[in-house]
């Protein structure tokens, strides 16, 4: 069974710093892999999502994530974070082929200071 | 074009009821799923239907059961409600449900029905 690992729960930054939330799966075969973003008392929305070729995925507002395969990770990134990215992150990944389940990673909180 | 839509909104149930969510997917998505997202966790996969069919179960009692209707909508039906029930559930829909290529399929999440079990 695949599961998604989210290491980082709780992240706190001030607003122009850069932004790297971790996400490691286990599942050996093809994956398709999404960020998540749950802004508060708002529904899950995707961020940006992989199901094949540029391993390095560009998404809305200025994410970007990169698939590693030979590390099992999906980090997502941002240069500049602003206040407004306050948010819940959610990782999630489901295996290439099948029932579309995916399974997600329990969370990360991100706090960004004015 | 609407979104995902769910109801109700926040719902307080005792224990031992019996609680009916209800969901109205994407105009045009044929597969709907249920997911339970407890404080603090990411979402857990409870149902997929596509087509009126139950595509897949996660590991939940058989308490938990739904259904979908023609028109694509769905309920998700929950009996002899248990306090750690109380959680907020997701709705979301998608185009279709299986097979690769799933590039395109992605799905889309209704804002969620609170749920609360005293």
């Amino acid at each position: 069974a695949q599961s998604v690992s989210q290491h980082n729960h709780h992240v706190i930054l001030s607003e122009a710093a850069s932004l790297e939330l971790g996400c490691n799966y286990s599942y050996g075969g093809t994956v398709n892999l999404f960020w998540y973003v749950q802004y508060p008392g708002q529904h899950l929305q995707l961020l940006l999502k992989y199901f094949s070729g540029d391993p390095l995925v560009k998404g809305i507002k200025g994410f970007e994530a990169e698939f590693i395969k030979s590390k099992f990770s999906f980090n997502l990134r941002k240069p500049s974070v602003q206040w407004s990215d306050t948010a819940e992150y959610f990782c999630a990944v489901n295996a290439g082929g099948g029932s579309y389940i995916p399974t997600f990673g329990r969370g990360t909180s991100l706090i960004v200071h004015p | 074009d609407a979104g995902v839509t769910q109801s109700p909104t926040h719902l307080i149930k005792t224990r031992g009821q019996h609680v009916t969510l209800r969901c109205s997917p994407i105009s045009g998505h044929k597969s709907v799923s249920w997911y339970q997202q407890v404080l603090g966790q990411g979402p857990q996969f409870i149902f997929q239907y596509y087509e009126k069919e139950e595509r897949g179960r996660g590991n939940f009692p058989d308490r938990f059961s739904a259904r979908q209707f023609p028109n694509y909508s769905s309920e998700l039906n929950v009996n002899a409600l248990l306090l750690g029930d109380s959680a907020l559930y997701l709705c979301a829909s998608s185009v279709r449900d299986t097979g690769p290529p799933l590039s395109g399929n992605t799905i889309y999440f209704g804002e969620g029905s609170w749920l609360t079990v005293v």
